[in-house]
């Protein structure tokens, strides 16, 4: 199985809500990513959990909270986010630092 | 600083023809560099990867370069179809963990 599955696939919230994207994989992949991506950009590293331990924060804003509870799954928790934080946020794994990262479909996220 | 350039935004061919991508980099001195496919709302779907001790990489209509003098790959699909249309990206390691995108190249293919 080399999927890398996400939820949900769409989500809009308002600016006070807090909400949590889901991200799956049972590769047996050590290292965990999310990334973010806006219309016609490519993706930017947002956070790296290796050994479910996040090892990477790219200074994301605090807004956004990653969360590992154990090596096959990765969440983000989202709350009082801003309008431009609305963009397809990305999940992927791989089985060690610099190996192919798999991607899942990602989740389009609207903040209103 | 680092850097990652893709030739073009977008890049429309014929049925048929070859199709070629460049990406160029400065300040990087990558052990590999990966190449992805994206197709619109979707992730990034990983095509192939080339290390800095080869020079080509093919695999069924792929074919990858890697020219670590100038300092660019090019990512060729030949007998090009419709269906290969979607946007491609280069990919760099700044680190062990970080990967770094190129803005990717849209590519067209006409019937």
């Amino acid at each position: 199985d080399t999927e890398v599955t996400q939820t949900p696939k769409h989500l809009v919230m308002g600016m006070t809500n807090k909400k949590s994207l889901k991200c799956e994989q049972h590769m047996g992949h050590r290292a965990m990513y999310w990334y973010k991506q806006k219309a016609k950009k490519p993706p930017e590293l947002m956070f790296v959990y290796s050994y479910e331990k996040l090892s990477i924060n790219e200074s994301v804003p605090s807004r956004f909270s990653p969360e590992c509870p154990n090596s096959s799954l990765l969440n983000l928790h989202l709350h009082a986010l801003q309008p431009e934080d609305s963009a397809l946020y990305l999940c992927a794994s791989s089985q060690g630092p610099s190996d192919t990262q798999y991607f899942g479909p990602g989740t389009r996220l609207t903040v209103l | 600083s680092q850097k990652i350039e893709q030739n073009s935004e977008a890049l429309n061919i014929q049925e048929g023809k070859t199709a070629t991508l460049t990406c160029n980099y400065t300040n990087y001195s990558p052990a590999y560099l990966q190449w992805y496919r994206q197709d619109p709302g979707r992730g990034p779907v990983f095509l192939l990867l080339i290390r800095e001790n080869e020079k080509e990489k093919r695999k069924e209509r792929l074919k990858v370069t890697f020219d670590t003098t100038l300092k660019q790959s090019l990512f060729h699909i030949t007998a090009s179809q419709p269906a290969d249309s979607a946007t491609y990206l280069c990919a760099l390691p700044r680190s062990a963990r970080q990967l770094t995108f190129g803005s990717g190249t849209q590519l067209t293919v006409l019937p």
